[in-house]
């Protein structure tokens, strides 16, 4: 079966420090990956996706990246976090187009 | 591009009464539908999804209802449970990104009192 993971759970961050938040899906081969952020009591914010290796597409402007190194591993990057950069972030993966999508736990960051 | 919308923002009800949330969207080529519950601190889990060629998905206490022609669909819960109290999703998925990206309304807080 499939499984998708992501990490940390939690993390503090000060601002300005740099951002790396891992996901990676197990069970599947070429999946479609995804990066939403959920700011608090809000509601998915698509940030990033991805149909393949190297392959990115930025949905809203801002100071976060994303890269795809290996089929199955998806990184949300930053250099230097900013406070507005605080949030629940997960990680989702789907197998085709139009079919379901399956989220990570999500990552809690707190930039202070 | 999509645009869904999502109503009410929040629902509270007793337990075993029945719970109904209503989206709607914009695209009319959009052909895939899910559900999504979110509990507190979790990521959402799919519950329920139905595509256009089908007007009404059940299973068990939960159906989805999708009137294309007003470009709705509805997420019912009968017999509502206090474990059924989380935040709902509804999503659908359009043309205008080739299907690739789910649009997700705003979200439903549900709360079943006991």
């Amino acid at each position: 079966s499939q499984t998708i993971h992501q990490w940390p759970a939690t993390l503090v961050q000060p601002v300005g420090s740099p951002l790396s938040l891992e996901c990676t899906v197990e069970g599947t081969s070429n999946p479609n990956l995804y990066w939403y952020r959920q700011a608090a009591g809000r509601g998915l914010q698509l940030l990033f996706y991805s149909v393949g290796i190297g392959q990115i597409s930025s949905e809203v402007p801002q100071n976060l990246s994303a890269s795809r190194p290996q089929d199955r591993q998806f990184i949300l990057s930053s250099k230097k976090l900013l406070l507005s950069d605080s949030g629940f972030y997960l990680c989702a993966w789907r197998s085709l187009n139009n079919s379901p999508l399956h989220f990570g736990n999500g990552t809690r960051l707190t930039v202070t | 591009g999509e645009n869904v919308e999502q109503h009410p923002s929040t629902l509270s009800v007793q337990e075993g009464d029945s719970a109904v949330i209503k989206c709607t969207y914009s695209d009319s080529a959009s052909n895939y539908f899910p559900w999504y519950k979110q509990e507190l601190g979790k990521g959402p889990q799919l519950i329920i999804d139905i595509r256009s060629n089908v007007g009404e998905k059940k299973d068990q206490r939960i159906a989805v209802t999708l009137n294309k022609t007003a470009k709705h669909f509805s997420l019912h819960i009968t017999e509502t449970q206090p474990e059924d109290s989380a935040v709902y999703f509804c999503a659908a998925t359009g043309r205008n990104t080739g299907f690739q990206k789910l649009v997700f309304g705003t979200g439903t807080r549900l709360l079943v009192s006991p």
